[in-house]
Formats: structure tokens, C-alpha cells, sequence
């Protein structure tokens, strides 16, 4: 079945650094979405991406869909220390004639921590 | 706007026992999807809900079962619960035609002892 590998697994910074994030697949997705998941929540949606090579801004935040729809990045600028929780990306495909099955796959999460 | 809204937010049961979850959509959105995480892992696709329909279900057993009714609030049934089944369990809604991108609720955290 598809698989998303997410790294890193976690990662410890200080605040004001930059971070970046992975996905990557051996299938292709049609669509790529990263979340933000604080403890005892439910996953909050910060960037989609719908085509290949798109690169999208939220705020510091940074994302693109690879060229070849089998990984994804992204980057968060000048980290804060609301920045800290679990992102996840997620990953969409369709079927011929762009059936949708509605399923996002999941990958395994990055664990953010930010050192005042 | 309200988000997504799930009730209760906690639940505990006993092996063997039945629980009953249930979810709120955004307004104006018809698709409503569960999924399940268990503790230190990813989210697990379970269910996938439209107009009323189950439209797409995951890997997991018949006795995870919903349903979505005319207003499109859904419920999560699961039967004959086991151990396993302790997880947060989550609700997203969707605009229809818009099911790649999902908002998700606070989720229920399912305890079974």
C-alpha cells in the first residue's frame, strides 16, 4: 500500500533557526497537505499543495510538491516557540479519471521542540 | 465559523463493550472522514462518508462500522471493542468536491480497559 516516510523523526532547535521537513513516497500523490498537531488535538491544516512544483507561503511557513509528486518540503522560517508540536504530512491520490477514495495517507510525523 | 465539533471527548470502556463517536461537520461542508491514531503513530484512514454514503472505508474490521445522517453529522460504531482499539479517534469534513482538503476536529480519546 502507499507509505509516506516522514524526516526527521524529530528534531530539537533553538529559536530563531530555520527548520525543514520531508515527505517522501513511492507513489505518486495528486495532492500534498501538511498539518500541525498540538497535544491532545486534532491535526490543523497549514499549507496544501495541488500541483506539481507548486511552492506556497503561509506566513513563515513555506511548502512545495516535488516535480516528480513523490515528495514534499517544508520549511518554517525564524522558529518560535508556538511552533513546537507534531507536523505531518499527508498525501492524496486519485484514481483513473480522478475518482477520488477521500483517504489522506499520513506520514509518521516530525516532533518539533524550540529552545527559548 | 465553528470548526469541526466531537463528542465526547472522552470515552472510556471496557473490553467487549460498544462505543458510539460522534462528529460534527463544518457548515456547508458533506464529507465527513475518520480516521484513527494511536498513540505515537500516524493517522490511519477508517472511513469516508458523502451525501450519506459510505464512499471508501479502510483496513480495519467490520466492527468499525458509521453512518452519516441528513444533516451530515456522522457516527463512529465500534464493536466489540478491544484493547487495540484505544486511540484517538478523529473527525474531518470536507467540501464536496473538495475531499483532498480536510479539516480536522479535536478528536475522542477512546480508553478500553
Amino acid at each position: 500500500g502507499q507509505q509516506l516516510n516522514q524526516s526527521p523523526q524529530s528534531m530539537f532547535i533553538q529559536e530563531g533557526e530555520d527548520v525543514s521537513m520531508n515527505c517522501t513516497s513511492s507513489s505518486i500523490f495528486n495532492t500534498w497537505l501538511w498539518y500541525k498537531q498540538d497535544p491532545g488535538e486534532g491535526p490543523v491544516l497549514l499549507i496544501a499543495l495541488y500541483k506539481a512544483g507548486e511552492l506556497t507561503s503561509n506566513g513563515r511557513l513555506t511548502a512545495q510538491f516535488g516535480i516528480t509528486r513523490k515528495d514534499s518540503f517544508l520549511n518554517i522560517s525564524a522558529s518560535i516557540p508556538s511552533d513546537v508540536g507534531i507536523y505531518f504530512c499527508a498525501g492524496q491520490l486519485k484514481g483513473a479519471g480522478g475518482t477520488s477514495y477521500g483517504k489522506l495517507t499520513f506520514g509518521q510525523g516530525t516532533i518539533l521542540t524550540v529552545h527559548p | 465559523e465553528a470548526g469541526v465539533t466531537q463528542s465526547p471527548t472522552h470515552l472510556i470502556k471496557t473490553r467487549g463493550q460498544q462505543a458510539t463517536l460522534r462528529c460534527s461537520p463544518i457548515s456547508g461542508h458533506t464529507s465527513v472522514y475518520w480516521y484513527q491514531q494511536a498513540l505515537g503513530l500516524g493517522l490511519q484512514f477508517l472511513l469516508w462518508y458523502d451525501e450519506g454514503e459510505e464512499r471508501n472505508r479502510g483496513n480495519f474490521p467490520p466492527r468499525f462500522s458509521g453512518r452519516q445522517f441528513p444533516n451530515y453529522s456522522s457516527e463512529l460504531n465500534v464493536n466489540a471493542l478491544e484493547l487495540e482499539d484505544s486511540a484517538l479517534y478523529l473527525c474531518a469534513s470536507s467540501l464536496e468536491g473538495a475531499v483532498q482538503t480536510q479539516y480536522f476536529g479535536p478528536g475522542t480519546r477512546l480508553l478500553v480497559l
